[in-house]
């Protein structure tokens, strides 16, 4: 089954505690993406890459980083997170690297105490 | 700066009616809108999408509008079914240093009642 993974679902953590949050697809798709939702500011892209070890910043990078070391796989990461950082998290991933429509995981809902 | 704009934020519509949710967009660049449904505790799943080139697009019961001189797109969908209740994402891309990011509207809950 095609789908895009996440994890973990649901996680509750403290400030400055360095965390992950794995993604992983298996449509061998080139563009892989992380986004934010937020109550009445919808989805926002964090970070983007368009193939293994070519990443670059969406909308609201700072707090994140990311990595593209495997087509698959493609971690956030939250190297210090703080309560603002509080948010739905989503990964998403499409054929085309310029068009194509984007295919979500299922979210990870993140709360940052 | 919200270049996607869903102005409504919910929707009523009765079983068996017409759903009408709009959208509208500020970026002249746009070239291809995409509508994504998501309902709670799953990712957003995509719909329907049009190209600029076009000015409707038909899937089965859903339908897909874009005026481009007005900068505003529309999602049809008929008949309404209970089903249907979600939330309705309306994006926009272009290509741009960022690629074809995907921006998106703050979405419209479409609640439909039996």
């Amino acid at each position: 089954e095609a789908q895009v993974t996440q994890n973990p679902r649901y996680l509750i953590t403290v400030t400055g505690k360095k965390l992950t949050v794995t993604c992983s697809q298996n449509m061998n798709h080139e563009y892989m993406s992380w986004y934010r939702q937020d109550p009445g500011l919808g989805l926002r892209q964090i970070y983007y890459s368009m193939n293994v070890e070519v990443t670059d910043k969406g909308d609201v990078p700072e707090g994140y980083k990311v990595s593209r070391k495997e087509k698959r796989n493609f971690p956030l990461i939250l190297e210090s997170p703080s309560p603002n950082q509080t948010s739905l998290y989503f990964c998403a991933s499409r054929t085309g690297v310029w068009t194509g429509e984007l295919f979500f995981g299922e979210g990870s809902r993140l709360t940052v105490l | 700066d919200q270049q996607v704009k869903q102005n409504s934020p919910s929707l009523s519509v009765q079983e068996g009616r017409i759903s009408i949710l709009n959208c509208d967009y500020t970026n002249s660049m746009f070239d291809y809108f995409l509508w994504y449904k998501k309902y709670p505790a799953e990712g957003p799943t995509f719909l329907i999408s049009i190209s600029s080139i076009k000015d409707k697009n038909e899937d089965g019961r859903f339908t897909v509008f874009l005026n481009k001189s007005a900068k505003h797109l529309s999602l049809h969908i008929v008949p309404s079914q209970p089903g249907d209740s979600a939330v309705y994402f309306c994006a926009a891309s272009a290509e741009s240093n960022s690629g074809y990011a995907l921006n998106f509207g703050k979405g419209t809950s479409l609640l439909v009642t039996p």
